[in-house]
């Protein structure tokens, strides 16, 4: 079974430059989530959706950020413009359910960004 | 919102030998389950094992245990016969809907 699948693997930009990360979930994964993790902390939740609606996107700066998941399957997160502490790698995960606290996600291998 | 506590930045181990990363989460849920995860340098996060928190047993992967305390919200995780692969970043997360990660334990196997 193919797992998530990132691109790029790696971004450097110019600070107030934009970006965008694309994501694939697993097959019949119908939620998918965005996470920030900045180098020696956790990842931190930015967006949820389930299918193609947003469940939570209560930590997502959305000056800066915003998420697309058309047609219920894969993702772009963008940023416009870029920070300087915005840079950190973005994971993206998905699962089969999300209404449910048993809720293995599967990781995908991470874009990491540097904002020069 | 929840909050994962871990307070061991690093760890340092011989290959064979035993450690032990420990984790205390925060909540006044009831139903949740706890997770460890596994994060090697190639950035690719792997879940280890996963404790529901209605279980009194806990919970055993091969040479992965963790020890469960829900009156005290403790969650360490063991790890036995230490091997070179086990080098790596582990998180403890706590999931009542959303996951939330701890700060993370970086786990050095020495050879």
């Amino acid at each position: 079974e193919a797992g998530v699948a990132q691109s790029p693997r790696y971004k450097i930009i110019e600070k107030r430059q934009s970006v965008a990360f694309w994501c694939n979930p697993i097959s019949g994964h119908a939620t998918l989530y965005w996470y920030q993790q900045i180098l020696g902390q956790g990842p931190k939740l930015l967006i949820q959706f389930q299918n193609n609606g947003v469940v939570d996107d209560s930590q997502l700066p959305k000056d800066r950020f915003s998420a697309e998941r058309l047609k219920g399957v894969d993702s772009t997160l963008k940023i416009q413009p870029a920070k300087l502490e915005d840079s950190a790698v973005y994971l993206c995960a998905s699962s089969l359910v999300s209404l449910s606290s048993y809720n293995e996600q599967f990781f995908g291998p991470g874009t990491r960004l540097t904002v020069l | 919102a929840q909050t994962v506590t871990q307070s061991q930045p690093e760890m340092s181990v011989q290959e064979a030998e035993t450690v032990t990363l420990s984790c205390t989460y925060d909540t006044s849920e009831s139903n949740y389950y706890l997770f460890w995860y596994k994060q090697p340098p190639s950035r690719q996060m792997i879940l280890v094992i996963r404790q529901e928190a209605y279980k009194q047993q806990n919970a055993t992967e091969n040479r992965f245990s963790v020890n469960f305390q829900k009156a005290a919200k403790s969650f360490s995780l063991k790890i036995s016969d230490s091997q070179l692969g086990d080098t790596a970043m582990y998180f403890c997360a706590f999931n009542d809907y959303k996951l939330s990660f701890g700060a993370g334990t970086t786990v050095t196997v020495r050879a």
